[in-house]
C-alpha cells in the first residue's frame, strides 16, 4: 500500500530534550515536506527536500532541523524543543513540485 | 506574496443538500495548482480535488467539484448531496509550479457540520 508513515503518532516531552520524528514514504517520491498545523493558522511548511541531500527552509524553520540521507526518509529533528513547538506535525511527499502531496497521519507533539 | 483566504470559519448544511465552501487566492504566478483537502476529526489530511491554473474545465471528483473562476481568483469547493461523513475541516491550498519548490500554501480552513 502506497503510504507515508510517521512515528511517533503522539509524543509528550519536556523543554530542551532533543527529539526526532521520523517520516518514511514508499512511493519513490523525490519531494518531501514537513508542515505544522496550529489552530486558526492552517498548515505551514517547516522544511522541504527536493531530493537526497537537498533540503531548504520553508516558512517556519526556526527551531527545527531535517536531513535527507535516503530518498524514502525525511526525519524532523527538534534539538531543544520549547512549548511554542507544541503542534500537530505532518510529513508529506509528492512525485513532482506542484503535484498533489500525500500526507502522513500526523504527529501530535506536546512540549511541557 | 502567495495567499489563500477562506472566509467561512464554519458552515452548516443539512444532509443531502449541496454546500459551497469559499476559497480565494492571490498569486503572481502564471502556473499554479489549487487543491482541497479534508481533515476529519481523526486528524489525517485527505486529498479531495485538484485544479490546474491552465485547466479550462472545472475539476470534478464524484460528489466534489471545484468552481474555478480564474479572473476572480476563486476556487470554491462544491459538495453535492452532503452526507454525515462529510463533517470535517476543509482546507484550500495552492502550489506554485513556476519555481522548483514544493510548498503548499494553506488557508485557515472551514469547519463543515452536516446535520440530519
Amino acid at each position: 500500500e502506497a503510504q507515508v508513515t510517521q512515528n511517533p503518532r503522539y509524543l509528550i516531552t519536556v523543554t530542551g530534550k532533543k527529539l526526532t520524528v521520523t517520516c518514511s514514504q514508499n512511493m519513490n517520491h523525490e519531494y518531501m515536506s514537513w508542515y505544522r498545523q496550529d489552530p486558526g493558522l492552517g498548515l505551514r511548511q517547516i522544511y522541504y527536500s527536493m531530493n537526497v541531500e537537498v533540503t531548504d527552509k520553508g516558512d517556519v524553520p526556526e527551531g527545527y532541523k531535517v536531513s535527507r540521507k535516503e530518498k524514502r526518509n525525511f526525519p524532523l529533528i527538534l534539538e531543544s524543543p520549547s512549548p511554542n513547538q507544541t503542534s500537530l506535525y505532518f510529513c508529506a511527499s509528492s512525485p513532482r513540485p506542484g503535484n498533489e502531496q500525500f500526507f502522513g497521519p500526523g504527529t501530535r507533539l506536546t512540549v511541557l | 506574496a502567495q495567499k489563500i483566504t477562506q472566509t467561512q470559519p464554519g458552515m452548516f448544511v443539512q444532509e443531502k443538500e449541496a454546500v459551497t465552501l469559499d476559497c480565494t487566492y492571490d498569486t503572481s504566478d502564471q502556473s499554479y495548482g489549487l487543491f482541497w483537502y479534508k481533515q476529519p476529526s481523526s486528524g489525517e489530511m485527505i486529498f479531495l480535488i485538484y485544479q490546474g491554473s491552465y485547466d479550462e474545465q472545472n475539476a470534478t471528483e464524484g460528489r466534489y467539484s471545484l468552481n474555478f473562476q480564474k479572473a476572480r481568483k476563486s476556487a470554491n469547493l462544491v459538495i453535492s448531496a452532503s452526507q454525515l461523513g462529510d463533517s470535517a475541516m476543509y482546507f484550500c491550498a495552492m502550489s506554485s509550479r513556476s519555481y522548483n519548490t514544493d510548498k503548499l500554501i494553506f488557508g485557515t480552513g472551514t469547519r463543515l457540520q452536516v446535520f440530519p
